[in-house]
């Protein structure tokens, strides 16, 4: 079967660094996406990662290592506001979307 | 970024009625539209996928029958709740695939808050 497994709640402090990971096994791989989700919202996208490596945007990061099944978003300097679910998501070989259950990150001032 | 907007975002219905939501990209073709529903701290549940001009595909466990899906334009897509009860309220969001932004990402539309008395 399909898996997508991330932790399902962080604690991290305001202007620290939180390092959000994602391990996944799907049959195929069509690209990997992080998505940042406010209680109560709509997810908005962050960053999407198809090949292996390090993105940088900004405040966030992603890492993807295809051969390991793994990735990870990578939060500096954080901020109350960062306070959210953080989805991993990974496109399949039918380029269907496979969701993670989210990590509910907190930040404590 | 592009925009996909959704309506209405707060629906109150009673047991039994019909409820349509819809999902609009407002400056992108969308070739592809996805239906999901999230229940209280949970994730995204995709309901069905729809791409313009054809029948939706839903997922398994989804019943076409009741939720019915409509991808007529580019632009448009609309998902109608019939005979809703109770353990239909929930969270439900469209997000849209189409011309704009990097390969394959999705837009999310605001969500729509669905509550059956």
């Amino acid at each position: 079967g399909q898996n997508i497994d991330q932790p399902t709640e962080m604690t991290a402090t305001e202007g620290a660094i939180v390092q959000i990971n994602c391990t996944y096994q799907t049959s195929g791989f069509n690209g990997l996406f992080w998505y940042q989700q406010h209680a109560g919202e709509a997810p908005t996208f962050l960053s999407y990662n198809v090949l292996d490596g390090l993105e940088e945007k900004g405040r966030f990061s992603s890492f993807l290592s295809r051969s390991k099944g793994y990735s990870y978003l990578l939060l500096k300097e954080l901020q109350m506001k960062d306070s959210a679910s953080y989805l991993c998501a990974v496109k399949d070989s039918n380029y269907q979307l496979i969701w993670g259950a989210g990590t509910k990150l907190i930040i404590k001032p | 970024g592009a925009v996909v907007s959704q309506h209405p975002s707060w629906v109150i219905c009673k047991s039994g009625t019909s409820v349509k939501i819809e999902c609009r990209s407002l400056d992108f073709q969308a070739t592809t539209m996805f239906w999901y529903r999230q229940f209280p701290k949970q994730s995204l549940m995709l309901m069905a996928t729809s791409n313009e001009g054809s029948k939706a595909t839903y997922e398994q466990g989804v019943e076409k029958d009741k939720f019915l899906i409509n991808h007529a334009s580019l632009t448009l897509s609309t998902l109608t709740v019939t005979s809703a009860h109770p353990e239909d309220s929930s969270f439900y969001i469209c997000s849209a695939t189409g011309t704009s932004g990097e390969a394959g990402e999705l837009f999310f539309g605001e969500g729509s808050r669905l509550t059956v008395l």
